[in-house]
Protein backbone atom coordinates (compact mmCIF):
# COMPACT_ATOMS: atom_id res chain seq x y z
CA UNK A 1 0.00 0.00 0.00
CA UNK A 2 1.08 3.93 -0.76
CA UNK A 3 2.10 5.46 2.35
CA UNK A 4 4.04 7.43 4.52
CA UNK A 5 6.33 6.09 6.26
CA UNK A 6 8.03 7.87 9.61
CA UNK A 7 11.54 6.74 11.52
CA UNK A 8 11.89 6.53 14.03
CA UNK A 9 8.79 6.29 15.81
CA UNK A 10 10.04 7.25 18.85
CA UNK A 11 13.39 9.03 19.63
CA UNK A 12 14.44 10.49 22.65
CA UNK A 13 17.53 13.13 22.86
CA UNK A 14 19.55 14.99 25.16
CA UNK A 15 18.85 18.70 25.60
CA UNK A 16 20.87 20.67 23.18
CA UNK A 17 21.83 17.47 21.10
CA UNK A 18 21.22 18.17 17.47
CA UNK A 19 18.64 15.47 16.53
CA UNK A 20 16.97 14.21 13.14
CA UNK A 21 13.70 12.60 11.84
CA UNK A 22 12.59 11.42 8.96
CA UNK A 23 9.48 10.95 6.40
CA UNK A 24 9.72 9.18 3.00
CA UNK A 25 6.67 8.29 0.92
CA UNK A 26 5.84 5.95 -1.55
CA UNK A 27 2.91 7.87 -2.82
CA UNK A 28 4.66 10.26 -5.38
CA UNK A 29 3.24 13.16 -4.46
CA UNK A 30 5.07 16.44 -4.93
CA UNK A 31 3.77 18.52 -1.44
CA UNK A 32 5.25 17.60 1.56
CA UNK A 33 4.55 18.80 5.10
CA UNK A 34 6.13 18.90 8.89
CA UNK A 35 4.08 19.42 11.39
CA UNK A 36 4.75 19.86 15.02
CA UNK A 37 1.84 18.56 17.69
CA UNK A 38 2.40 18.89 21.59
CA UNK A 39 0.00 16.94 24.28
CA UNK A 40 -3.75 17.96 23.40
CA UNK A 41 -3.43 20.48 20.82
CA UNK A 42 -3.93 20.81 17.22
CA UNK A 43 -1.05 20.13 14.42
CA UNK A 44 0.82 23.29 13.60
CA UNK A 45 2.70 24.02 10.53
CA UNK A 46 6.20 24.16 10.92
CA UNK A 47 7.13 24.43 6.77
CA UNK A 48 6.07 22.74 3.61
CA UNK A 49 7.97 21.64 0.58
CA UNK A 50 6.22 22.04 -3.08
CA UNK A 51 8.06 19.88 -4.89
CA UNK A 52 11.93 21.09 -3.94
CA UNK A 53 10.34 24.91 -3.29
CA UNK A 54 10.89 25.73 0.72
CA UNK A 55 8.44 27.33 2.37
CA UNK A 56 8.78 28.30 5.80
CA UNK A 57 6.15 29.31 7.99
CA UNK A 58 7.10 32.75 10.14
CA UNK A 59 6.87 31.36 13.47
CA UNK A 60 8.61 28.73 12.92
CA UNK A 61 12.18 28.93 15.17
CA UNK A 62 15.89 28.87 13.51
CA UNK A 63 16.86 25.91 16.00
CA UNK A 64 13.92 24.15 13.16
CA UNK A 65 15.40 23.22 9.53
CA UNK A 66 14.21 21.06 6.37
CA UNK A 67 15.75 19.16 3.67
CA UNK A 68 13.98 17.45 0.80
CA UNK A 69 17.25 15.51 -1.44
CA UNK A 70 14.28 13.74 -3.43
CA UNK A 71 10.74 13.53 -4.05
CA UNK A 72 9.99 10.43 -1.56
CA UNK A 73 12.38 11.70 1.39
CA UNK A 74 12.30 14.83 3.62
CA UNK A 75 14.19 15.14 6.56
CA UNK A 76 13.49 17.63 10.27
CA UNK A 77 16.39 18.54 11.87
CA UNK A 78 16.59 19.87 15.07
CA UNK A 79 19.93 21.87 15.63
CA UNK A 80 19.42 22.48 19.84
CA UNK A 81 16.23 20.46 21.23
CA UNK A 82 15.11 22.61 24.07
CA UNK A 83 13.15 20.81 26.43
CA UNK A 84 10.00 22.90 24.69
CA UNK A 85 10.36 21.14 21.32
CA UNK A 86 8.94 17.81 22.78
CA UNK A 87 6.41 17.01 20.76
CA UNK A 88 4.77 14.73 17.90
CA UNK A 89 6.38 15.40 14.70
CA UNK A 90 3.80 14.55 11.64
CA UNK A 91 4.99 14.40 8.39
CA UNK A 92 2.66 14.69 5.60
CA UNK A 93 1.87 14.77 2.14
CA UNK A 94 -0.13 15.71 -0.65
CA UNK A 95 0.09 15.84 -4.57
CA UNK A 96 -2.15 16.46 -8.18
CA UNK A 97 -5.36 17.55 -7.55
CA UNK A 98 -5.82 16.12 -4.11
CA UNK A 99 -6.97 18.75 -1.88
CA UNK A 100 -6.17 16.18 1.25
CA UNK A 101 -2.96 15.36 3.19
CA UNK A 102 -1.78 12.26 3.71
CA UNK A 103 -0.20 11.88 7.65
CA UNK A 104 2.76 9.52 8.85
CA UNK A 105 2.07 8.24 11.87
CA UNK A 106 4.34 10.26 13.30
CA UNK A 107 7.91 10.67 15.98
CA UNK A 108 7.43 11.23 19.08
CA UNK A 109 10.29 13.71 20.29
CA UNK A 110 11.29 13.51 24.24
CA UNK A 111 13.89 15.69 25.26
CA UNK A 112 16.11 14.97 28.65
CA UNK B 1 -8.10 33.60 6.41
CA UNK B 2 -9.38 30.17 6.75
CA UNK B 3 -10.49 29.31 9.78
CA UNK B 4 -12.66 26.23 11.79
CA UNK B 5 -14.09 26.38 15.25
CA UNK B 6 -14.39 23.36 16.90
CA UNK B 7 -17.47 23.11 19.50
CA UNK B 8 -17.01 21.25 22.72
CA UNK B 9 -13.31 20.44 23.52
CA UNK B 10 -14.84 17.39 24.78
CA UNK B 11 -17.80 15.12 24.12
CA UNK B 12 -19.33 12.35 25.63
CA UNK B 13 -22.24 9.83 23.81
CA UNK B 14 -23.59 6.54 25.37
CA UNK B 15 -22.33 3.41 23.08
CA UNK B 16 -24.95 3.26 20.21
CA UNK B 17 -26.19 7.00 20.94
CA UNK B 18 -25.66 9.75 17.85
CA UNK B 19 -22.56 11.84 17.89
CA UNK B 20 -22.50 15.17 16.71
CA UNK B 21 -19.14 16.67 16.69
CA UNK B 22 -19.75 20.51 15.57
CA UNK B 23 -17.75 22.82 13.27
CA UNK B 24 -17.80 25.89 11.87
CA UNK B 25 -15.66 27.74 9.88
CA UNK B 26 -14.22 30.95 8.68
CA UNK B 27 -13.24 31.79 4.87
CA UNK B 28 -13.74 34.45 2.09
CA UNK B 29 -13.33 31.70 -0.53
CA UNK B 30 -14.85 28.75 -1.06
CA UNK B 31 -13.70 26.14 1.40
CA UNK B 32 -12.42 22.73 1.27
CA UNK B 33 -13.34 20.90 4.63
CA UNK B 34 -12.17 17.59 6.03
CA UNK B 35 -12.09 16.18 9.15
CA UNK B 36 -9.29 14.18 10.66
CA UNK B 37 -9.44 11.14 13.30
CA UNK B 38 -6.18 10.60 15.70
CA UNK B 39 -6.25 8.01 18.12
CA UNK B 40 -3.50 7.77 21.04
CA UNK B 41 0.47 7.93 19.50
CA UNK B 42 -0.76 8.10 16.19
CA UNK B 43 -0.76 9.97 12.96
CA UNK B 44 -3.94 11.74 11.56
CA UNK B 45 -6.28 9.76 8.96
CA UNK B 46 -9.12 11.46 7.10
CA UNK B 47 -12.13 10.64 7.67
CA UNK B 48 -13.73 12.46 4.91
CA UNK B 49 -13.48 15.80 2.96
CA UNK B 50 -16.00 18.50 0.75
CA UNK B 51 -14.79 20.16 -1.73
CA UNK B 52 -17.63 21.81 -3.22
CA UNK B 53 -19.06 18.69 -5.03
CA UNK B 54 -22.20 17.13 -3.11
CA UNK B 55 -23.16 18.90 0.28
CA UNK B 56 -23.24 16.02 2.25
CA UNK B 57 -20.42 13.82 2.57
CA UNK B 58 -20.17 9.56 3.50
CA UNK B 59 -16.63 8.88 5.18
CA UNK B 60 -15.47 6.36 6.25
CA UNK B 61 -16.21 4.14 9.50
CA UNK B 62 -20.12 5.33 9.13
CA UNK B 63 -19.16 9.29 9.38
CA UNK B 64 -20.61 11.70 7.46
CA UNK B 65 -20.80 15.52 7.27
CA UNK B 66 -23.00 18.08 5.35
CA UNK B 67 -21.87 21.43 4.53
CA UNK B 68 -24.32 24.19 5.42
CA UNK B 69 -22.61 27.26 3.77
CA UNK B 70 -25.46 29.60 4.95
CA UNK B 71 -24.78 28.27 8.49
CA UNK B 72 -20.59 28.26 7.65
CA UNK B 73 -20.86 24.69 9.35
CA UNK B 74 -19.31 21.31 8.61
CA UNK B 75 -20.80 18.92 11.65
CA UNK B 76 -19.50 15.54 11.76
CA UNK B 77 -22.36 13.00 12.71
CA UNK B 78 -22.84 9.00 13.03
CA UNK B 79 -25.84 7.40 14.29
CA UNK B 80 -24.50 4.85 16.04
CA UNK B 81 -21.20 4.99 18.40
CA UNK B 82 -18.85 2.28 18.81
CA UNK B 83 -16.67 2.11 21.37
CA UNK B 84 -13.98 2.08 18.95
CA UNK B 85 -14.69 5.50 17.91
CA UNK B 86 -13.14 6.54 21.20
CA UNK B 87 -10.61 9.37 20.14
CA UNK B 88 -9.27 12.67 19.36
CA UNK B 89 -11.30 14.32 16.08
CA UNK B 90 -10.00 17.35 13.93
CA UNK B 91 -11.74 19.77 11.38
CA UNK B 92 -9.59 21.12 8.99
CA UNK B 93 -10.17 23.67 6.39
CA UNK B 94 -7.95 24.76 3.23
CA UNK B 95 -8.98 26.76 0.15
CA UNK B 96 -6.13 25.11 -2.81
CA UNK B 97 -4.75 22.15 -3.42
CA UNK B 98 -0.97 21.92 -2.34
CA UNK B 99 -1.48 24.33 0.59
CA UNK B 100 -1.54 24.46 4.62
CA UNK B 101 -4.34 22.92 6.51
CA UNK B 102 -6.06 25.29 8.97
CA UNK B 103 -6.60 22.89 12.06
CA UNK B 104 -9.53 23.96 14.56
CA UNK B 105 -8.08 22.96 17.85
CA UNK B 106 -9.73 19.37 18.24
CA UNK B 107 -12.45 17.61 19.74
CA UNK B 108 -11.65 14.35 22.14
CA UNK B 109 -14.59 11.72 21.76
CA UNK B 110 -15.42 9.75 24.81
CA UNK B 111 -17.87 6.63 24.39
CA UNK B 112 -19.14 5.10 27.42
CA UNK B 113 -20.34 1.30 27.61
Amino acid sequence: DAMVIQNPRYQVTQFGKPVTLSCSQTLNHNVMYWYQQKSSQAPKLLFHYYDKDFNNEADTPDNFQSRRPNTSFCFLDIRSPGLGDAAMYLCATSGGSSYEQYFGPGTRLTVT
Amino acid sequence: AQSVTQLGSHVSVSEGALVLLRCNYSSSVPPYLFWYVQYPNQGLQLLLKYTSAATLVKGINGFEAEFKKSETSFHLTKPSAHMSDAAEYFCAVSFNSGYALNFGKGTSLLVTP
